[in-house]
C-alpha cells in the first residue's frame, strides 16, 4: 500500500505557540489532502483539507501548506490552545469519477499544549 | 443530524472466538468505510463500499474477516477466529460518495474497541 509519513510522533507547545505538523506522501495521483483531529475515546473528525491545485490554505488558526513537487504538505497551528491538545492525522487520497473518495492516513502526532 | 452510529462500544473475547460489529452510517451516505486503528497508529482501511458493493476490500484479512451492506445501508464487519492482534479499534465512517456532492470527508462514528485475550 502506498505510505504516507508523518512526523513528529509528538508534539508539546506552549499556550500561544505555533505547532507544525509534516506530512510526506508517495502517489503523485493523490489529489485530496485533509487533516483529521482525533480526540480519546473519539473517532477523527475532519480538520482542514487542500487540493493540489492551491499551495495554502488557511481556516481560522489552522493553515495546510502544500509543496506539490516535493510530495510534502504541512499543518500549522497557530496561537496554540491547551484545547487542541489532541492526535492529528495527515491523510493522502484520490477522488473518483463515481463520487467516492480513498484515503490512507499517517501514523498520527500527539500534540499537548501546555498553558 | 445524526451521527454514524456503532455498537458494541467495547467487546472483550478470547483469541478463536468470533465477534460482530454494527455500522448505521449518516442518512443518504452511499460511501462506507471499515478502520481498524491499532493503538498509537493511525487507521488503516480495511473495507470500503460503495451503496451495497465493494469498492477496495484488499487489506481486508479474508481468511478471518468479513463485511456486509446488506440493501446499501447498515453494516456489519465480523472475524472469526479472532486472533490477538486483532485488538485495535474499529472505526466506522460514511461519506456522501455522489458525484458533484462529494466534498471527500468522512464521518467517523466513536469506535467498537476490541480486546482479545
Amino acid at each position: 500500500q502506498q505510505q504516507v509519513k508523518q512526523s513528529p510522533q509528538s508534539l508539546i507547545v506552549q499556550k500561544g505557540g505555533i505547532s507544525i505538523i509534516n506530512c510526506a506522501y508517495e502517489n503523485t495521483a493523490f489529489d485530496y489532502f485533509p487533516w483529521y483531529q482525533q480526540f480519546p475515546g473519539k473517532g477523527p473528525a475532519l480538520l482542514i483539507a487542500i487540493r493540489p491545485d492551491v499551495s495554502e490554505k488557511k481556516e481560522g488558526r489552522f493553515t495546510i501548506s502544500f509543496n506539490k513537487s516535493a510530495k510534502q504538505f504541512s499543518l500549522h497551528i497557530m496561537d496554540s490552545q491547551p484545547g487542541d491538545s489532541a492526535t492529528y492525522f495527515c491523510a493522502s487520497g484520490s477522488m473518483f469519477s463515481g463520487g467516492y473518495n480513498k484515503l490512507i492516513f499517517g501514523a498520527g502526532t500527539r500534540l499537548a499544549v501546555h498553558p | 443530524e445524526a451521527g454514524v452510529a456503532q455498537s458494541p462500544r467495547y467487546k472483550i473475547i478470547e483469541k478463536r472466538q468470533s465477534v460482530a460489529f454494527w455500522c448505521n452510517p449518516i442518512s443518504g451516505h452511499a460511501t462506507l468505510y471499515w478502520y481498524q486503528q491499532i493503538l498509537g497508529q493511525g487507521p488503516k482501511l480495511l473495507i470500503q463500499f460503495q451503496n451495497n458493493g465493494v469498492v477496495d476490500d484488499s487489506q481486508l484479512p479474508k481468511d478471518r474477516f468479513s463485511a456486509e451492506r446488506l440493501k446499501g445501508v447498515d453494516s456489519t464487519l465480523k472475524i472469526q477466529p479472532a486472533k490477538l492482534e486483532d485488538s485495535a479499534v474499529y472505526l466506522c465512517a460514511s461519506s456522501l460518495g455522489y458525484l458533484n456532492a462529494n466534498t471527500g470527508e468522512l464521518f467517523f462514528g466513536e469506535g467498537s474497541r476490541l480486546t482479545v485475550l
